[in-house]
């Protein structure tokens, strides 16, 4: 179990710029989430996929986002014309879906991405 | 909507004294989890305990356990005898039918030694 990588640990850029985090969860998971957490804040849920399928987006996640799981394994969140509020935390969590039992969600360390 | 609420923003424990960190939820499911998650500085989001909502039985987990009331929908984490490692953010969360974590805003625990 090498737990969930989350890359780039952290991202600078200017703002307009587009950009794409990736997650890579543990192996025998089939579920994938994203969340984003501001300081001093919990982590807010943006979307999740159970293997390739993208099952449900929030309402946080403006067209300016989107997410993909190619091949079900890892997947990766962009960011197009990146905006100030876009400044936080981006979490990645994978679970498995077990016997009618809710699997807990496993954390990786997160991409901080701060916007210049 | 579910939503949880974590009212202390802050609290502080003599090491190796017990503590304790309060939740309260609203849903209207009748099957749903609810979970303990540890964050320290910079570091990962971990788990610490967890509570399924039809089980009577409290949860334990080593010098963790929870105080999980359904009715008032109130669910406390207890950590006794305290450690400096855990010193930390604690989040309250709560999953139900749709999987997603809906967590509170997280309580900063100092430890003094």
């Amino acid at each position: 179990d090498t737990g969930v990588s989350q890359n780039p640990r952290h991202k600078i850029t200017k703002r307009g710029q587009n950009v794409t985090f990736r997650c890579d969860p543990i192996s025998e998971h089939n579920r994938l989430y994203w969340y984003r957490q501001t300081l001093g804040q919990g982590p807010e849920f943006l979307t999740y996929f159970q293997n390739e399928a993208q099952l449900e987006k929030s309402r946080l996640l403006s067209d300016r986002f989107s997410a993909e799981r190619p091949k079900g394994s890892f997947s990766t969140l962009e960011i197009q014309r990146t905006e100030q509020g876009d400044s936080a935390m981006y979490l990645c969590a994978s679970s498995s879906t077990g016997t009618g039992i809710e699997q807990p969600q496993h954390f990786g360390d997160g991409t901080r991405l701060s916007i210049l | 909507a579910q939503t949880v609420t974590q009212s202390q923003p802050e609290m502080s424990v003599q090491e190796a004294e017990t503590v304790t960190l309060s939740c309260t939820y609203d849903t209207s499911e009748s099957d749903y989890y609810l979970f303990w998650y540890k964050q320290p500085p910079s570091r990962q989001m971990i788990l610490v305990i967890r509570q399924e909502a039809y089980k009577q039985q409290n949860a334990t987990e080593n010098r963790f356990s929870v105080n999980f009331q359904k009715a008032a929908k109130s669910f406390s984490l207890k950590i006794s005898d305290s450690q400096l490692g855990d010193a930390a953010m604690y989040f309250c969360a709560y999953t139900g039918a749709n999987s997603k974590l809906t967590f509170g805003k997280g309580i900063t625990l100092s430890v003094r030694p």
